[in-house]
């Protein structure tokens, strides 16, 4: 049984680039979520996916979007850049919204902006 | 901010001891989960536990929760070198759970051989 995977797993991109992140849900999961972790911090919520919708958004801006796709796999898009958009980023899976069930992360995208 | 906290920030302790560390919060919750991260990889689910329930064991970690001061904390016991991480509760208060949680910043275990 696959978990949640990742990918890629490091990158490194140029201030104002845009960037795509990668998620596939562990399997029988249908709802996926994204967060960012500084270093030395926990992680901050960006935001949640079910049902190939937006339900929930932390306090990111508008420069962050993410979309989730039939099979329940998930795209995180980050456009415009910055250094401190320099950081771990963490995909969670779970099962349904209302389900009050654990989440299970994936080993993370390590993101580099130079 | 619903964000946690944990206490203390980083431990050390001898292998075989037992470590504990602690977690408050400020409203309300669902559920409580704890994670264990190796050197900023990703994030290894260690044990939930729900509004409803004090306790919940799983090897060799105990959890205890108490809504009344909104706080909970996990038990490591006999440690091995191989526990060295860094552990975060979090917190998921949403109206129907499952929604989103709220991260603590951590507490860094050292095990010492």
């Amino acid at each position: 049984d696959a978990g949640v995977t990742q990918s890629p797993t490091h990158l490194i991109k140029t201030r104002g680039q845009q960037v795509t992140l990668r998620c596939s849900p562990k399997s029988g999961h249908d709802t996926v979520s994204w967060y960012q972790q500084a270093l030395g911090q926990g992680p901050q919520f960006i935001f949640q996916y079910y049902e190939e919708e937006e339900r929930q958004r932390g306090n990111f801006p508008d420069r962050f979007s993410g979309h989730q796709f039939p099979n329940y796999s998930s795209e995180l898009n980050v456009n415009a850049l910055l250094l401190g958009d320099s950081a771990l980023y963490l995909c969670a899976s779970s099962l349904g919204l209302f389900m009050n069930t654990e989440a299970f992360f994936g080993q993370g995208t390590r993101l580099t902006v130079v | 901010s619903q964000q946690g906290e944990e206490d203390p920030q980083a431990l050390s302790i001898q292998e075989g001891e037992n470590a504990t560390m602690n977690c408050s919060y400020k409203t309300s919750i669902n559920n409580l989960q704890w994670y264990r991260q190796n050197s900023g990889r990703g994030l290894v689910h260690l044990i939930l536990i729900r509004s409803n329930e004090r306790e919940k064991h799983s090897g060799r970690l105990r959890v205890t929760l108490d809504t009344s001061k909104k706080s909970s904390s996990l038990l490591i016991t006999a440690s091995r070198a191989a526990d060295t991480a860094s552990y975060f509760c979090a917190t998921d208060w949403s109206n129907f759970g499952n929604e989103k949680l709220t991260f603590g910043t951590g507490t860094r275990l050292t095990i010492i051989p």
